[in-house]
């Protein structure tokens, strides 16, 4: 088991800039979950996904944010413009059952000058 | 609005001693709790998790208390040893609701040798 896997590790780019994250889900669970940490907030819910299907994004912060998930095994999250203040650890986790831990990826460092 | 809280940002505590590590919540609909483990560069690893119809449960080394009338659980790691120095990240979730994790900022536990 490879485990949840993101891409890139680390991202920097210039304000205005889109920005593309991708998460490998463990094959077999059915929920997806992107997380952002940042000191002041911690490990905030962005949006999560089952079989597929967006099922809560009301943590999204604004219309700049967007994710998807064209099947089981890949899912993106963008940001278009990107600006300093999205600058964070991005984490996707997948979890089997709506009971289940999740398994959390190494995340994305994303810089934004 | 923080939904679950980790007051303390840091611990620091002597290898061999107990690490009791805390965490508040404001939601009394929360029936499920986890702990996280997270070292630097990595995603969060799940440490131990305890249903709201419980007040204990035990792991080998680890522990995790309820306390449903103050809203409040706490970690306790005995005896703390150095590999035990991470980010620790408490967690709550409705599991009869949206399978939704919320977690809190985190404590930085440093065991000392």
């Amino acid at each position: 088991d490879a485990g949840v896997i993101q891409s890139p590790r680390h991202e920097v780019t210039e304000m205005g800039q889109e920005v593309t994250l991708r998460c490998k889900p463990i094959s077999g669970h059915d929920y997806l979950f992107w997380y952002r940490q940042t000191m002041m907030r911690g490990l905030e819910l962005l949006i999560y996904f089952n079989n597929n299907v967006p099922i809560d994004d009301s943590g999204m912060p604004e219309d700049r944010f967007s994710a998807k998930m064209p099947n089981a095994s890949f899912s993106t999250l963008k940001i278009q413009p990107s600006e300093p203040r999205d600058s964070a650890v991005y984490f996707c986790a997948s979890g089997r059952t709506a009971y289940s831990p999740l398994h959390f990826g190494n995340g994305t460092r994303l810089t934004v000058t | 609005d923080q939904q679950v809280k980790q007051n303390s940002p840091s611990l620091s505590v002597q290898e061999g001693r107990i690490s009791i590590l805390n965490c508040d919540y404001t939601n009394s609909m929360f029936d499920y709790f986890l702990w996280y483990k997270k070292y630097p560069a990595e995603g969060p690893t799940f440490l131990i998790s305890i249903s709201s119809i419980k007040d204990k449960n035990e792991d080998g080394r680890f522990t995790v208390f309820l306390n449903k009338s103050a809203k409040h659980l706490s970690l306790h790691i005995v005896p703390s040893q150095p590999g035990d120095s991470a980010v620790y990240f408490c967690a709550a979730s409705l599991i009869s609701g949206t399978y939704k994790y919320i977690f809190g900022t985190g404590t930085r536990l440093k065991v000392l040798a």
